[in-house]
């Protein structure tokens, strides 16, 4: 099955709104958590991660609130803009093992 | 900084064929992933390396052998094609032996198989 899951594979937003993408993941041993940024015809990169010592991680408008004992996570945007639009994937695993497990991507788009 | 390179860019193969990719990296990263994309699918892992000769299995790797021939390098085999396939293949790499560290994409393989 599915060790981390997107539940969502779409979503739009308004200029200027707030938004959330969740993340749920089936391994309690994960110890990592990481949200990538896809644009079309590139490659992913790293926006935002957390360990699982911390259940918040905040970055400008970017934050991450991690649910251990829910096992999720959820990424914030707050003030999205059309530069926004994108897929976004959710990533999990755990930390000394090197194997990071993603999910199916949420392709987001911000109208303005 | 650094880069991933990977060759070739779009890759076209026929039924059964074996085919092979590869990446280059010049970050002198220590783990380097081969991961595949299909629509709707997110990333699967299909191999992954933490050092030169290391090679460990991910979710998808029947059908896929790999090589790290050397810290730099990772190749990546697809050991028969399947008629009407279409994938895009991702090259990763990062520094270190775990995951705590960011991983740095290369920009793909389109693989079509007719």
């Amino acid at each position: 099955g599915q060790q981390v899951k997107q539940s969502s594979p779409s979503l739009t937003v308004q200029e200027g709104g707030i938004l959330i993408l969740n993340c749920d993941y089936e391994n309690d041993m994960f110890d990592y958590f990481a949200w990538y940024k896809k644009y079309p015809d590139n490659s992913p990169t790293l926006l935002i991660s957390v360990r699982s010592n911390v259940d918040k991680r905040e970055d400008g408008r970017f934050t991450v609130f991690l649910n251990k004992s829910g096992k999720h996570f959820s990424l914030h945007i707050t003030a999205s803009q059309p530069e926004d639009t994108a897929v976004y994937l959710c990533a999990a695993g755990v930390g000394g093992s090197a194997k990071l497990i993603f999910g199916e991507g949420t392709k987001l788009t911000v109208s303005s | 900084g650094g880069i991933i390179t990977q060759t070739p860019k779009f890759l076209i193969g026929q039924e059964g064929q074996k085919l092979t990719l590869k990446c280059q990296q010049n970050f002198n990263h220590d783990t380097m992933y081969w991961y595949r994309q299909d629509s709707g699918k997110g990333l699967r892992l299909i191999y992954y390396s933490i050092t030169e000769n290391d090679l460990q299995k991910g979710d998808l790797s029947e059908g896929y052998d790999a090589s790290r021939e050397k810290k730099s390098s990772f190749s990546l085999t697809v050991t028969s094609a399947q008629k009407n396939e279409m994938a895009v293949f991702l090259c990763a790499s990062s520094p270190g032996l775990g995951l705590y560290a960011e991983q740095f994409f290369g920009p793909g393989t389109r693989l079509t198989v007719l």
